[in-house]
């Protein structure tokens, strides 16, 4: 069984200013991915950024990269040099095969 | 391309109608998902195809009914829906290689109200 944790419902931040959103998850799989989905008003959910739970990198993609703790199950999301672009629903998520559990969203407002 | 299409964008339909939902993917994804999403909630799962089959049922009341009836095409047939199941409809694709954890692209989904 899978849970994901999501404790800030929202957050805002400053355009161009830096955010980081939290993610706490526990699963039973000993090989296991984790996501974060962006979810704007327009509501297609879309990948972020995806991290393989063996690779201890943190991976990074443009503006968005992740600080994955594993042995403290911490998954956070930092956003940098926000855009008004970036302003959605942030969901995290793991899963075994598949069945993808999401948490219950941060819901990011970015101010100009 | 990770391009996942459904129509319509918009449906609303009696509780006595019959219609339903589409999904199409190019990407040679062998898994397709659907989704319930009610506002300001995530996504439910409701169905898993795996190669053309149905591989999870989530306990879905019968008025769902999904097809699939080939690998890039995924169907849900509404049959006498109740307002409750007015909800955001998400279909998902991934390559589905057995045992392994994968990435599910998502539709933009079908905006579905009950009356």
């Amino acid at each position: 069984a899978q849970t994901v944790t999501q404790s800030q419902p929202e957050m805002s931040v400053q355009e161009a200013e830096t955010v980081t959103l939290s993610c706490t998850y526990d699963t039973s799989e000993s090989d296991y991915y984790l996501f974060w989905y962006k979810q704007p008003p327009s509501r297609q959910m879309i990948l972020v950024i995806r991290q393989e739970a063996y690779k201890q990198q943190n991976a990074t993609e443009n503006r968005f990269s992740v600080n994955f703790q594993k042995a403290a199950k911490s998954f956070s999301l930092k956003i940098s040099d926000s855009q008004l672009g970036d302003a959605a629903m942030y969901f995290c998520a793991t899963g075994g095969y598949q069945k993808v559990t999401f948490g219950i969203g941060t819901k990011l407002q970015v101010i100009p | 391309d990770t391009e996942v299409t459904q129509t319509p964008k918009h449906l609303v339909m009696g509780m006595t109608n019959k219609k339903s939902l589409k999904c199409e993917q190019h990407m040679g994804h062998r898994a397709m998902y659907w989704y319930k999403q009610k506002a300001k909630k995530p996504p439910e799962l409701m169905f898993v195809y795996s190669y053309e089959k149905l591989s999870i049922n989530e306990s879905v009341p019968s008025r769902f009914s999904p097809e699939c009836p080939n690998s890039s095409l995924l169907n849900l047939h509404l049959h006498a829906l109740q307002p409750e199941d007015s909800a955001l409809y998400l279909c998902a694709s991934s390559l589905s290689i057995a045992g392994r954890q994968e990435t599910q692209y998502f539709g933009p989904g079908t905006r579905l109200l009950v009356l």
